[in-house]
This record gives C-alpha cells, structure tokens and sequence, in this order.
C-alpha cells in the first residue's frame, strides 16, 4: 500500500529557534499534500494545502508566515515552524493523496511528528 | 457545506462486546466515506472505506455501511478486544481531488 513517511518523528527545541518537518510519498506521486495540526484528545486540524510547484493554501487562521510550507517535487512536503514557541508545542500530522486515476479520495498519513517548544 | 458528526464519547467497554459508533454527514452529491483509526502516539491509518451508497467497508472485524437515506456510516465490530482501543475518526470526501473532512473522533477503550 501507499506509504507516507514523517521525519523526524518527534524533536524538542527551543523557544525562537525554526523547525523543519518533512513528509515523503515513499511509493507514490503526490501533486497534493496536507498538513494537520493534533491538539491532546482533540481532531485533526486542518492547517494548510500544500500543492507541488505552487503556493500552499492555508486554512483561515493559520498564519502562514509562522508555518511555511515547501512542496518542492511530487514526493516532498516540508512544513517548517519559524520561530517557535511553546504554544506551538503539538502533533503535526501530514497526508498526501495519490496522483491519478486510482486516486478515490483516501488521504495517506504520515507517522506524525511531535513538537515540544520549551 | 459539507461536515461530519460523530457520536460524543469516550466509550469504554469490555473485551468481546459489540460495538456501535454512530457517524453521519452533510455533504452534497455523492462522497466517498472513511473510517480513520488512530492508535496511542501514533498517526491516522485508514481502517475502512465506501465510495458509494449501499457500499460495505469491513477491516480487522470492523464494518460500517454507507447508508444514503440516513446519510451514516456508522462503524461496528461484533466482538471488540483491548487491542482496538483507539481513537476513531469519520471522514467524508467529496471527490478524488477534494480536501477531508473529519468528525471529532471519539476515543475507545477496550479493558481485559
């Protein structure tokens, strides 16, 4: 099955520095990848739209000058989070959907990253 | 627009009961239907699908029928054990190129 793969997995940094998460289709092509935010015990939300080759489109309220996103090829998404402070502190997950006609709509998720700002 | 419900939890039960959570959507035309498992510390598999009305998706025990005239999707498993404890999500897409949206997810716990 398709594979979406997250790295790194979790990290902790400190408050101002800038941290970059990738997301990678491991066996697929993905025109499309989407980034989510995971509060504790809450649902997915979404923060943005990453399209290859283009800028992402961000969710209302999600600034997107804190978190930019880089969809530099068909199989790599990178959200990095500038600046980072501890309410930033959360589980980013990303999903990518497949190019072509096998696509149904079914989202493949990465492993999440966990991020601690102290 | 488009939106999914799911029931309120968490719900807790014991090993081998029969599990029922209720999901329905509001959606227009015809969208494909997802339920999204996600287990402690980790990221969102998919569990279970239907692309359309009167569809079936059946994983791991688990099943849920795409009901149009109720508009539900509601997943049950006839005997669930400590290893389906998880947080589950419904989700609905309205077409292959079309962003997800999810319900709230609802958290099971499965004691010995």
């Amino acid at each position: 099955g398709a594979v979406v793969s997250q790295h790194p997995s979790w990290v902790i940094c400190k408050s101002g520095t800038s941290v970059k998460i990738e997301c990678r289709s491991l066996d697929f092509q993905a025109t499309t990848m989407f980034w989510y935010r995971q509060f504790p015990k809450q649902s997915l939300m979404l923060m943005a739209t990453s399209n290859e080759g283009s800028k992402a489109t961000y969710e209302q309220g999600v600034e997107k000058d804190k978190f930019l996103i880089n969809h530099a090829s068909l199989t790599l998404s990178t959200l990095t989070v500038t600046s980072a402070h501890p309410e930033d502190s959360s589980f980013y997950i990303c999903s990518a959907k497949e190019n072509g006609p096998a696509n149904t709509g079914e989202l493949f998720f990465g492993e999440g990253s966990r991020l601690t700002v102290l | 627009g488009n939106s999914v419900t799911q029931m309120e939890g968490p719900v807790t039960l014991s090993e081998e009961a029969f599990l029922t959570i209720n999901c329905t959507y509001t959606a227009t035309g015809y969208p494909s239907l997802f339920w999204y498992v996600q287990y402690p510390g980790e990221g969102l598999q998919l569990l279970l699908k239907a692309t359309k009305a009167d569809d079936k998706g059946s994983n791991k025990g688990f099943e849920a029928t795409y009901r149009k005239e109720t508009t539900s999707f509601h997943l049950e498993k006839g005997s669930v054990q400590v290893s389906d404890s998880a947080v589950y999500f419904c989700a609905l897409s309205p077409g292959a190129n079309s962003k997800l949206t999810f319900g709230k997810g609802i958290t099971l716990s499965v004691r010995p």
